[in-house]
């Protein structure tokens, strides 16, 4: 079975460009979450959905970051307009609520963002 | 709220020997899953082993077990036979078993060396 797929991998972008990351969550999965990590401030839960649905966007940056989910296939996070402290990896992860997994949350490869 | 610590920053052990990660937690819920992911330099976030709070028997994946001491709040991994390809950031995580609040816990995480 296919993972969480995430695009792109790596991307490189000047500073105050737009930025979207894509996800595509494993087939079935009802939560979505995109998460950030950087060596300074670890890893960061900034929006999580439940049957497409945004439950906690608490941990989103700012207003310059925003996350939807238009069907149960398909997220993104976009970044607009970028900023040199945007600079992570952006993990996407889905799972699924009752289930045999133990509701266990897959990651994707996650995607390497530089704004420079 | 609920808390993840992993005390220990970094971990060596020699090739083929067994070495065990420490985490405990704080919750006031009883129904609730603990896991173990390995991040790799890759950075791919990869599910080591879990363990369902109600289950009193601790969970083992071939090399990797765990020592679950619920009344304790501490979820510690052995691996044995270290091998050079567990070299990685291991992350202790807790996730509730409440809708309202599904989303994982991360320790700190703790940097595994493996000397040849």
């Amino acid at each position: 079975d296919a993972g969480v797929i995430q695009s792109p991998r790596h991307e490189v972008t000047e500073m105050g460009q737009e930025v979207t990351l894509r996800c595509k969550p494993i087939s079935g999965h009802d939560y979505l979450f995109w998460y950030r990590q950087t060596m300074m401030r670890g890893l960061e839960l900034l929006i999580y959905f439940n049957n497409n649905v945004p439950i906690d966007d608490s941990g989103m940056p700012e207003d310059r970051f925003s996350a939807k989910m238009p069907n149960a296939s398909f997220s993104t996070l976009k970044i607009q307009p970028s900023e040199p402290r945007d600079s992570a990896v952006y993990f996407c992860a889905s799972s699924f609520r009752h289930s045999s997994s133990g509701n266990t949350i897959y990651f994707g490869e996650g995607s390497w963002l530089t704004v420079v | 709220a609920q808390t993840v610590t992993q005390s220990q920053p970094e971990m060596s052990v020699q090739e083929a020997e067994t070495v065990t990660l420490s985490c405990t937690y704080d919750t006031s819920e009883s129904d609730y899953y603990l896991f173990w992911y390995k991040q790799p330099p890759s950075r791919q976030m990869i599910l080591v082993i879990r363990q369902e709070a109600y289950k009193q028997q601790n969970a083992t994946e071939n090399r990797f077990s765990v020592n679950f001491q619920k009344a304790a709040k501490s979820f510690s991994l052995k691996i044995s036979d270290s091998q050079l390809g567990d070299a990685a950031m291991y992350f202790c995580a807790y996730r509730s078993d409440m809708d309202s609040n599904y989303q994982l816990i991360w320790g700190a995480g703790t940097k595994l060396i493996i000397k040849p």
